[in-house]
Formats: structure tokens, C-alpha cells, sequence
């Protein structure tokens, strides 16, 4: 299975300051179709997982625009351009380029 | 507006069959662009992809689980649901319903339903 690692595991941050995240997989995730199937969650309190990211860097329908995604191979940041009050929570990455689709241990992002 | 609301016991004993439905609104189940997935998530960890179907009948299940798991779709109560059988403790977990585009994240979640497996 691919192993994915993410840092910080906590990320304590100031209203209005960017944050990053970072993924790490143990295998390339460019896929033989020339795709790379990374995808970042956000999941606040008591919710279900909310999709953000889709390959690598594109914004699902209805995600802020201070969300951006981006990397390549096997590394892969998440940044917040401007942290606002609603997104504490925990943040993933996953991947489907290779079955069995797994995910990062997530990384919770709280307000200082 | 598509969504998925999971059902079914919320406390099953450990050997037996944990059983759960996800009923599907805004969206017919024989839409050709979607796969139907579970994931769960054990209280206060991390996910777990169990597997998927699509309305076909075709499946992709975590081969950690595979052995244990029966993904089906009845298409015409646009439903589809997951059977895991000899359960234990470490299957208590909250368990998600959602639709997801083959090789992309699910866009789309039920709330989640906690099973708990406890004699």
C-alpha cells in the first residue's frame, strides 16, 4: 500500500495568516495515464470529510479560492492563503492512483 | 443536490454481521459518471477506504478488508449497501456512505453512521 505522511500533524495559526501542510507518499502518485489522483479533505468537527483539492491543485465546486493545492511525484502542499475562523479542522490527503486508496494520518489546523 | 444518508443498527455483537444502507437522493445510482463508496473512520482516527461499487455490480474493495466485505446495489430503491461480517472492536467506527468519480476523492458524503460492536 502507499504510505502517506503528513506534517505537521498540528498546526496552531494566527486569524488571517497563510498555513501549509505537506503530503508525502512512499511511491510516485503519477498514474501510467499521466494523471496524479491526490486529494486534499477538510473535515470540521462533527462533520463528515469535505473534498477541497482534486489532482494535485484543482479547487472542487464551491471551495474559497484561499485554498490552493500543488506538487508533483511524491510531494504535495496544501496552503490557506488567509486562515479564517471556520477552517479549524483536520485536513487529509489521499490517493487513488494506486488500489488501495489510502490517506494521511491528517494534519489539525487550530486558531492561536 | 445530491445526498446520502447511511442506515442500520448502530450496535452489533462481535462475530456477527455489521449491515448498513446508503440512500441516495438528487442522484440516480445508474448515473455511468460515479462509483458508490464506504469509508469509515474509527473514533478520533483517521480514514479507511472499505471499498466501491459501481451500478454495474463491478467492485473495488481495500484488500485489508476484502475477505469480510460485501459492497451491493439495488438500483431500483437507488440504495446500495455494505455488509462486514465477523466483526470485532477494532470495526467500531463511524461509517460514510459517498459517491465518488473513479481515481477521485468522494465529492459528495453522507453525515456518517457510528457503529459500535460490543457484546
Amino acid at each position: 500500500d502507499i504510505v502517506m505522511t503528513q506534517t505537521p500533524l498540528s498546526s496552531p495559526v494566527t486569524l488571517g495568516q497563510p498555513a501549509s501542510i505537506s503530503c508525502r507518499s512512499s511511491q510516485s502518485l503519477v498514474h501510467s495515464d499521466g494523471n496524479t489522483y491526490l486529494s486534499w479533505l477538510q473535515q470540521r468537527p462533527g462533520q463528515p470529510p469535505r473534498l477541497l483539492i482534486y489532482k494535485v491543485s484543482n479547487r472542487f465546486s464551491g471551495v474559497p479560492e484561499r485554498f490552493s493545492g500543488s506538487g508533483a511525484g511524491t510531494d504535495f502542499t496544501l496552503k490557506i492563503s488567509r486562515v479564517e475562523a471556520e477552517d479549524v479542522g483536520v485536513y487529509y490527503c489521499t490517493q487513488a492512483t494506486q488500489f488501495p486508496w489510502t490517506f494521511g494520518q491528517g494534519t489539525k489546523v487550530e486558531i492561536k | 443536490q445530491v445526498q446520502l444518508q447511511e442506515s442500520g443498527p448502530g450496535l452489533v455483537k462481535p462475530s456477527e454481521t455489521l449491515s448498513l444502507t446508503c440512500t441516495v437522493s438528487g442522484d440516480s445510482i445508474n448515473n455511468s459518471g460515479y462509483y458508490w463508496g464506504w469509508i469509515r473512520q474509527p473514533p478520533g482516527k483517521g480514514l479507511e477506504w472499505i471499498g466501491s461499487i459501481y451500478y454495474s455490480g463491478s467492485t473495488y474493495y481495500n484488500p485489508s478488508l476484502k475477505s469480510r466485505v460485501t459492497i451491493s446495489v439495488n438500483t431500483s430503491k437507488n440504495q446500495f449497501s455494505l455488509n462486514l461480517n465477523s466483526v470485532a472492536a477494532a470495526d467500531t467506527a463511524v461509517y460514510y456512505c459517498a459517491r465518488h468519480a473513479f481515481r477521485f476523492a468522494p465529492g459528495y458524503w453522507g453525515q456518517g453512521t457510528l457503529v459500535t460492536v460490543s457484546s
